[in-house]
């Protein structure tokens, strides 16, 4: 069974105070490594789609890195505005549909 | 952007009560899902649907159903409420090979 740990549950950062949010996976085959913001009251939000080992994808103050094992979304001198919960999320190959989530990282940034 | 409206923020219900919630989309995708989304566990994926009439069971189907009568339309039945099933209930759209997902906002119930 697919299985993505996020880490650590929540981050409380001052403005500018640059960190990084940590999702490990086991998966039998992964087709597709996914991170969602998810701002209170709404549904969540795709940021990033990561398919192989080594890429990096970057949108604005947020990159996201892959390794065979985890990835990390790096959060650079963050504002207020990126406060928010980030979930990480895995397809595999054996399945065309399903994404499995983990429990999600929330960030708060203090002004 | 698509567009994916849950018909109701907020729910309270009544043990033994059926509930239905309603999921429209408005960009012809194949693909509709419903999760829950609970305190330290994630999303949990409990029914999807690939076409019209079609569905299949996801991590956590028992004491739901669903029925896809439309393509636009997805909705997800509790047969008979129970506390248990107090949650957040998020439906999504992916257009078929896309692995992307639309979330709608999402509706909170409350099973009293």
């Amino acid at each position: 069974e697919d299985q993505v740990t996020q880490s650590p549950e929540a981050l409380r950062l001052q403005e500018g105070e640059s960190s990084s949010l940590n999702c490990s996976y086991t998966v039998s085959g992964l087709r597709g490594l996914f991170w969602y913001r998810q701002d209170p009251g709404k549904g969540p939000e795709f940021l990033f789609t990561l398919y192989s080992a080594g890429e990096e994808k970057e949108k604005e103050r947020l990159k996201a890195t892959l390794t065979k094992k985890e990835s990390f979304l790096h959060i650079t001198a963050p504002k207020p505005e990126d406060s928010a919960t980030y979930l990480c999320a895995v397809q595999a190959y054996t399945n065309d549909y399903k994404l499995s989530f983990g429990a999600g990282t929330t960030v708060t940034v203090r002004a | 952007d698509v567009k994916v409206t849950q018909s109701s923020r907020y729910l309270v219900k009544r043990t033994g009560e059926k509930v239905f919630l309603e999921c429209v989309q408005d960009m012809d995708h194949e693909n509709m899902f419903w999760y829950r989304q609970d305190p330290g566990l994630g999303l949990r994926l409990i029914y999807f649907s690939y076409d019209v009439k079609m569905k299949e069971k996801g991590d956590i189907p028992e004491g739901y159903s669903v029925s896809r009568e439309k393509k636009e339309r997805f909705s997800l039945i509790l047969e008979s409420a129970s506390t248990n099933q107090t949650s957040m209930y998020l439906c999504a759209t992916q257009q078929s090979g896309r692995e992307k997902l639309f979330f709608g906002s999402g509706t909170q119930l409350s099973v009293l």
